[in-house]
């Protein structure tokens, strides 16, 4: 079975600065995808970035980008000039190339990320 | 476009009532999810229906909890008799056909505190 391994429950990070998050996943499969949620005080998941493990070229999104170690099973998440807006709980997820139609999200436990003014 | 809906934002229930939860997905998403989030943990999947069919409900605990969704539009999840590690939040999502692999779109969920 998949699991995914973040492996710091809290972190903080001053206003403009940078701040990385770890994750780490196990599977015996080659072809998956691999996601950052983010996770505000009002509940929503809302989607930060995504990778296809087929890609070696990393993602990113405007502040947002990861550092994706297929070999190592390691994606971690670097969010640059950090803003208020960002403290939120942050959950990696994994996904095995659907089959049979699944979709299943295999998350996390979280990161707790506090931006400090 | 109008995100995906949940009622209700809270209940509170003594253990072994009934509790139901509703979800609208956004319109025209045929993929509805639903997952289980314990405090302190991430989300769990308990059920995704491809319009008014399971596809995947693996890890949906059946002898208490049930989920519908007729007319493969509205779901709505039921646990009966809750017991108190139910306790947690409920969380439904939605995408188009095949597209779960580019991120669903989540509702705010349900928090079920069980008592």
């Amino acid at each position: 079975a998949q699991t995914v391994t973040q492996s710091q429950p809290e972190m903080s990070v001053q206003e403009a600065e940078t701040v990385t998050l770890s994750c780490t996943y196990d599977t015996s499969e080659s072809d998956y995808y691999l996601f950052w949620y983010k996770q505000p005080p009002s509940r929503q998941m809302i989607l930060v970035i995504r990778q296809e493990a087929y890609k070696q070229q990393n993602a990113t999104e405007n502040r947002f980008s990861v550092n994706f170690q297929k070999a190592a099973k390691s994606f971690s998440l670097k969010i640059s000039d950090s803003q208020l807006g960002d403290a939120a709980m942050y959950f990696c997820a994994y996904m095995r190339e659907p089959g049979g139609g699944s979709e299943k999200l295999v998350f996390g436990k979280g990161t707790k990320l506090t931006v400090n003014p | 476009e109008a995100g995906v809906a949940q009622s209700p934002r809270y209940k509170i229930i003594e253990k072994r009532q009934s509790v139901a939860f509703w979800c609208n997905p956004i319109s025209g998403h045929a993929t509805l999810y639903w997952y289980q989030q314990i405090l302190g943990q991430g989300p769990k999947l308990l059920i995704q229906f491809q319009n008014n069919g399971v596809v995947d409900d693996s890890q949906l605990p059946k002898d208490r909890f049930s989920a519908e969704r007729l007319k493969g539009v509205d779901s709505t999840l039921k646990i009966q008799p809750a017991k108190l590690e139910d306790s947690a939040v409920y969380l439904c999502a939605s995408s188009l056909p095949g597209t779960g692999r580019y991120g669903y779109t989540f509702g705010s969920g349900t928090r079920l505190t069980v008592v």
